[in-house]
C-alpha cells in the first residue's frame, strides 16, 4: 500500500516565525488533504489539494504529485497553531480510503 | 448540515463487554470510514463502506464488526471490548464517486477499555 512520511516530526517554533511541512507519499493519488489536530483533539481539515497550490490566510499549501510530495506552510505563526498536523492520501481505486502520516507535532511558544 | 455526527464523546467500558459506536452523516455522501488512533500515531483505517450495504475491511479490523443499512449511518461495534481497544475512535465521510473528493471527520469517540 502506499507509504505517507511526514517531517519533521516535531518542531518548536516562536511565535512570529515561519515553517515548512513536509510529506511524501510512494504512489500516485487522487486524494491529499492537510488536517490539523488541536488540543482537544478536533480534527480540522486545512486543505484538499492533490495537486497545485492554495492559500488560506497565514497557510497555504503546495503539491507535486509528478514528484509525489506536499509541502504546508504556516506563516507568521501563533499559538493557536499548535498541535498536530497530519498529511493523508487516497490511492486511485481506493474509494474514501486515507492513509495517514504519523503527523508533524508544532508546539508555538509565545 | 451538522456534517458528521459521532456519539458517545467519551465511553468507558469494562472487558468483555459490548457497544457500537454510532456515526451519522448529513451530507449525502456515499463513502464512510472508522479509524482508530493511538497515542503519537496518526490515524488506521478500521472498516469502511462505499455506499449502503457494501463494507470492507481496513488495516485493523479484528475485534470490530460493522454494516451499512442507510446512506446516513455507519454505526461500529466492539463485540467483546479488550484494553488494546483504547483509542480515539473517528468516523469519516466523503461525496464518492470516480474521482477524488475531500473527507470530513466527526468529533472522535474517546474509548477506555479497562
Amino acid at each position: 500500500g502506499i507509504q505517507v512520511e511526514q517531517s519533521p516530526p516535531d518542531l518548536i517554533l516562536q511565535e512570529g516565525a515561519n515553517s515548512t511541512l513536509r510529506c511524501n507519499f510512494s504512489d500516485s493519488v487522487n486524494n491529499l488533504q492537510w488536517f490539523h489536530q488541536n488540543p482537544w483533539g478536533q480534527l480540522i481539515n486545512l486543505f484538499y489539494i492533490p495537486s497545485g497550490t492554495k492559500q488560506n490566510g497565514r497557510l497555504s499549501a503546495t503539491t507535486v504529485a509528478t514528484e509525489r510530495y506536499s509541502l504546508l506552510y504556516i506563516s507568521s505563526s501563533q499559538t493557536t497553531d499548535s498541535g498536530v498536523y497530519f498529511c493523508a492520501v487516497v490511492g486511485y481505486n481506493q474509494g474514501g480510503k486515507l492513509i495517514f502520516g504519523q503527523g508533524t507535532e508544532l508546539s508555538v511558544k509565545p | 448540515n451538522a456534517g458528521v455526527t459521532q456519539t458517545p464523546k467519551f465511553q468507558v467500558l469494562k472487558t468483555g463487554q459490548s457497544m457500537t459506536l454510532q456515526c451519522a452523516q448529513d451530507m449525502n455522501h456515499e463513502y464512510m470510514s472508522w479509524y482508530r488512533q493511538d497515542p503519537g500515531m496518526g490515524l488506521r483505517l478500521i472498516h469502511y463502506s462505499v455506499g449502503a450495504g457494501i463494507t470492507d475491511q481496513g488495516e485493523v479490523p479484528n475485534g470490530y464488526n460493522v454494516s451499512r443499512s442507510t446512506t446516513e449511518d455507519f454505526p461500529l461495534r466492539l463485540l467483546s471490548a479488550a484494553p488494546s481497544q483504547t483509542s480515539v475512535y473517528f468516523c469519516a465521510s466523503t461525496l464518492g464517486g470516480g474521482l477524488g473528493t475531500e473527507a470530513f471527520f466527526g468529533q472522535g469517540t474517546r474509548l477506555t477499555v479497562v
